[in-house]
């Protein structure tokens, strides 16, 4: 089955910085690829995602590139802010089954 | 708010207890997804259901068990609990059984004492 790794663990940047967070894949059939947010107690959130037939997708602060020959694909934050603080989750999968998560990173920012 | 609606919010009971979680997916939304988030835990997915059917499984024990209903609301059943059993359980409902753009409820926590 899919396998998905998830780096880093814990990310700490000040106010304003960016912050990049990195997922790799196993199965390279997957195809679509989404990333959650979590904060804490809450439930996950979709905040961006994108597919296999892309390579980068952008939305306001945040982006997702996507390698398929690597295998891996990443979270763009730009001008991070306190309220970007939680727990974010990436995913895979093929679409025949249900998403393999990443093991989450924990993004602090400090004002 | 998602639109996927999950009941009770919190659940507290006793080791060798049965529980039931009560899911109902969004509008239009045929597909319903179970996971189980322990404390400081990534998401692991236990059963999916689409239209009624069982479409996949995940790290599911065998004490817990799902269905899904004709309104396609689903539940999941937690029996012979234990202390580990102890989480967040939520559901996520997507509008195929396809894994896309899944959104998920707000979450049961279960607390085995």
């Amino acid at each position: 089955g899919e396998n998905v790794e998830q780096h880093p663990s814990t990310l700490s940047v000040q106010e304003g910085d960016s912050a990049v967070i990195k997922c790799t894949y196993s199965d390279s059939a997957s195809n679509y690829f989404p990333w959650y947010k979590q904060e804490l107690g809450k439930r996950p959130q979709l905040i961006i995602d994108i597919r296999s037939n892309v390579g980068e997708k952008k939305d306001q602060r945040i982006a997702v590139t996507l390698n398929k020959t690597a295998k891996h694909f990443s979270l763009h934050i730009t001008e991070t802010q306190p309220e970007d603080s939680a727990v974010y989750f990436c995913a895979a999968t093929t679409g025949r089954r249900a998403l393999t998560f990443g093991s989450g990173t924990r993004l602090q920012v400090q004002p | 708010d998602s639109g996927v609606t999950q009941t009770p919010k919190h659940l507290i009971t006793a080791t060798g207890q049965r529980v039931t979680l009560r899911c109902s997916p969004r509008s239009g939304d045929l597909s319903v997804y179970w996971y189980q988030q322990s404390l400081d835990q990534g998401l692991q997915f236990l059963i999916q259901y689409y239209n009624g059917e069982e479409r996949a499984k995940g790290n599911i024990l065998e004490r817990f068990s799902a269905q899904q209903f004709p309104d396609l609301h689903s539940e999941l059943n937690l029996s012979s609990l234990e202390l580990g059993d102890s989480a967040l359980y939520f559901c996520a409902s997507s509008v195929d059984g396809e894994g896309n753009e899944q959104f998920f409820g707000p979450g049961t926590r279960l607390t085995v004492l």
